[in-house]
């Protein structure tokens, strides 16, 4: 049981901001959302992560909703190289099925 | 961020035979360790979390004698897969996670071992 809920795809043009959301509506309130991608055939990175504040590094931003049930991971300028599976999880180890980011020319 | 090397990446092995996966930690100390196996177009499947120093705690449906896996220090845990068939095929993936802090639930993930049972 993940315990999120991501689309299953979405499509992104190049140099355009990619808004990835998760649904995350059973979350305890000691449980970080975090986010990770994976490329093909490679083992996942990590990208983010946060509990209650939003939160933005050199990779992206998270945007968590005040009630917490849910998040928005946003890749300010998507790149072809972004394109990947995105995860968020919030039970630790426990991957959902992900959303698959494709970057278009 | 922290660094987790796998050995080997790839191997192409005989049905029947055994087949030792290496997961390290190189800069950290990693008290608790994930064993993930992902077939094509599909998510990450847990297959065992595994503590330093004690017997690994395996999730519903693998088989703990098939899937050995040993965590005897901070910095390595083995996964064997003992008389593998055709159907053991696939990409395994370890994490690991240090002892505690802020970022106690931060998985660093290794980049995987490409399993061929022939």
């Amino acid at each position: 049981d993940a315990k999120t809920t991501q689309p299953p795809s979405m499509d992104c043009a190049e140099g355009r901001a990619a808004n990835l959301p998760c649904n995350h509506s059973t979350i305890s309130g000691n449980e970080y959302v975090y986010w990770y991608r994976q490329i093909h055939s490679q083992g996942p990175q990590y990208i983010i992560h946060g509990l209650k504040n939003n939160e933005t590094n050199e990779m992206a931003s998270l945007i968590i909703t005040e009630d917490r049930k849910s998040s928005t991971l946003i890749l300010p300028h998507a790149t072809l190289r972004d394109t990947a599976v995105y995860y968020c999880i919030v039970r630790v180890a426990r991957f959902g099925p992900g959303t698959r980011l494709s970057v278009l020319p | 961020g922290a660094v987790v090397s796998q050995h080997p990446s790839r191997v192409i092995c005989k049905s029947g035979t055994s087949v030792k996966i290496e997961c390290r930690s190189l800069d950290f100390q990693a008290t608790t360790m994930f064993w993930y196996r992902q077939f094509p177009k599909q998510s990450l499947m847990l297959m065992a979390t595994s503590n330093e120093g004690s017997k690994a705690t395996y999730e519903q449906g693998v088989e703990k004698d098939k899937f050995l896996i040993n965590h005897a220090s901070l910095t390595l845990s083995t996964l064997t897969v003992t008389s593998a068939h055709p159907e053991d095929s696939s990409f395994y993936i370890c994490s690991a996670r240090g002892a505690s802090g802020r970022n106690y639930n931060e998985q660093f993930f290794g980049p995987g071992t490409r399993l061929t049972v022939l």
